[in-house]
């Protein structure tokens, strides 16, 4: 069975960095792109960045390029999401998807909390 | 890379069909066979209903099927059921340039 596991809930300050990761089962992780999408609290989704594991190619949206960096460790099978500096505005939820194209497998999000 | 339009809001009575629409450009949904639709409850992940424009994951009831013409995507839930109350989006695939933008989601009410 498919499985993307996605690391637990985080309360952070502004300015402090994090790393959320999120882990496949149960397929060949390095085969497929793993993408990273954020919901705000009552909004829609927004896709943020997308990476393939054989290469670490990593497509980003404008939106969030330069703000996040997105990198995988295929011999864990495990992809991650991480801000160097963070903002109130970054307060969200974030889920990881395999992504042939479409976003067959979701984890079970990430919500990041971020206040001072 | 401006996200897809779609309704706010559609809704209909138990047993009706209703159509959810998602309009881009042709260099998302008009360019490619990567159209895909998603449901998603309150406070849960969202799950893909359709994929490739038409196609459906196994496990989807066949209510749901999807169409597309020219730079416009469509969604229709046939035989409404009262699970079938969520937000929908839509994605799509535009190539290397383009490579995944969703609607901006309709939420379906059930009435």
């Amino acid at each position: 069975e498919v499985q993307l596991v996605q690391s637990g809930a985080e309360v952070k300050k502004p300015g402090e960095s994090l790393k959320i990761s999120c882990k496949g089962f149960g397929y060949s992780f390095a085969s497929y792109w793993i993408a990273w999408v954020r919901q705000m609290p009552g909004k829609g989704l927004e896709w943020m960045g997308s990476i393939h594991p054989t290469d670490s190619d990593t497509k980003y949206s404008p939106s969030f390029q330069g703000h996040v960096t997105i990198s995988v460790d295929k011999s864990i099978s495990t992809a991650y999401l991480q801000w160097s500096s963070l903002k109130a505005s970054d307060t969200a939820m974030f889920y990881c998807a395999r992504y042939p194209y479409s976003f067959d497998y979701w984890g079970q999000g990430t919500p990041v909390t971020v206040s001072s | 890379q401006s996200a897809l339009t779609q309704p706010p809001s559609a809704s209909g009575s138990p047993g009706q069909s209703v159509t959810i629409s998602c309009t881009g450009t042709s260099g998302d949904i008009g360019g490619s066979i990567y159209v895909s639709w998603y449901q998603q409850h309150p406070g849960k992940a969202p799950t893909l209903m359709i994929y490739e424009v038409s196609q459906r994951p196994s496990g989807v009831p066949d209510r749901f099927s999807g169409s597309k013409s020219g730079n416009t995507a469509s969604l229709t839930v046939s035989g409404l059921q009262a699970e079938d109350e969520a937000d929908y989006y839509c994605s799509s695939y535009g190539g290397s340039n383009n490579f995944a933008i969703f609607g901006g989601g309709t939420r379906l009410t059930v009435l």
